[in-house]
């Protein structure tokens, strides 16, 4: 079966501090790889993307994921949080199954950025 | 380009009336996608069409909810008769290819009382 596992529904950093929202999949096949990003009342953005090239991702505002297929993991990081990146992150996988993509979104992990 | 553009942004109406979403995708992307967010459920993948046509439509609720694309520029979401536990955000996104990245309209918050 595919599955994504989002494995904290909270994370709360300082300001400055690092980020780590942490990402699990299952998948038969070699799946492409997403994270987007969800500010308050707004609709989803993309963050990164992986479809099989470089491991290490580097997507906008200076997040970064690195694709880990032992451990079947796609944490997304960022060195330093600022007060913006408040909001809420899905991890998403898609996969082809019976000749068609189904796109497997994972539960969400809402960040909080303390002053 | 203006991106996606949904209609309309907000939506009240009253259990068992027909509620009718709308989506204008990107120019050029061959996919459309509609999504419902809610608290409980999270992001739900309804339906998706490539080059107009129904692809995956395993994630519509039931019989109630139904999708049309009649050409490229142009999809609707309807839902009859609506029940106030489709009160949610329906999100629509367009994508170059399946596996590229998606982008999203800004959602219509529906609400069924």
């Amino acid at each position: 079966a595919q599955s994504v596992t989002q494995l904290d529904s909270h994370v709360s950093v300082s300001e400055g501090t690092p980020v780590l929202l942490r990402c699990n999949y299952s998948s038969s096949y070699s799946p492409s790889l997403f994270w987007y990003v969800q500010h308050p009342n707004k609709g989803l953005q993309l963050l990164l993307k992986y479809t099989s090239a470089a491991t290490l991702v580097k997507g906008i505002n200076g997040f970064e994921a690195e694709f880990k297929k032992s451990e079947t993991s796609f944490h997304l990081t960022k060195p330093s949080a600022h007060m913006s990146d408040a909001a809420e992150y899905f991890c998403v996988v898609s996969v082809l199954m019976d000749s068609s993509y189904k796109l497997i979104f994972g539960s969400g992990t809402r960040l909080l950025v303390r002053p | 380009d203006a991106g996606v553009i949904q209609s309309p942004r907000h939506e009240v109406t009253e259990m068992g009336q027909e509620v009718t979403l709308r989506c204008k995708p990107i120019s050029g992307h061959d996919y459309l996608f509609w999504y419902r967010q809610t608290m409980m459920r999270g992001l739900e993948l309804l339906i998706y069409f490539n080059n107009n046509v129904p692809i995956d439509d395993s994630g519509m609720p039931e019989d109630r909810f139904s999708a049309k694309m009649p050409n490229a520029s142009f999809s609707t979401l309807k839902i009859q008769p609506s029940e106030p536990r489709d009160s949610a955000v329906y999100f629509c996104a367009s994508a170059p290819t399946v596996t590229y990245e998606q982008y999203f309209g800004p959602g219509t918050r529906l609400t069924v009382t």
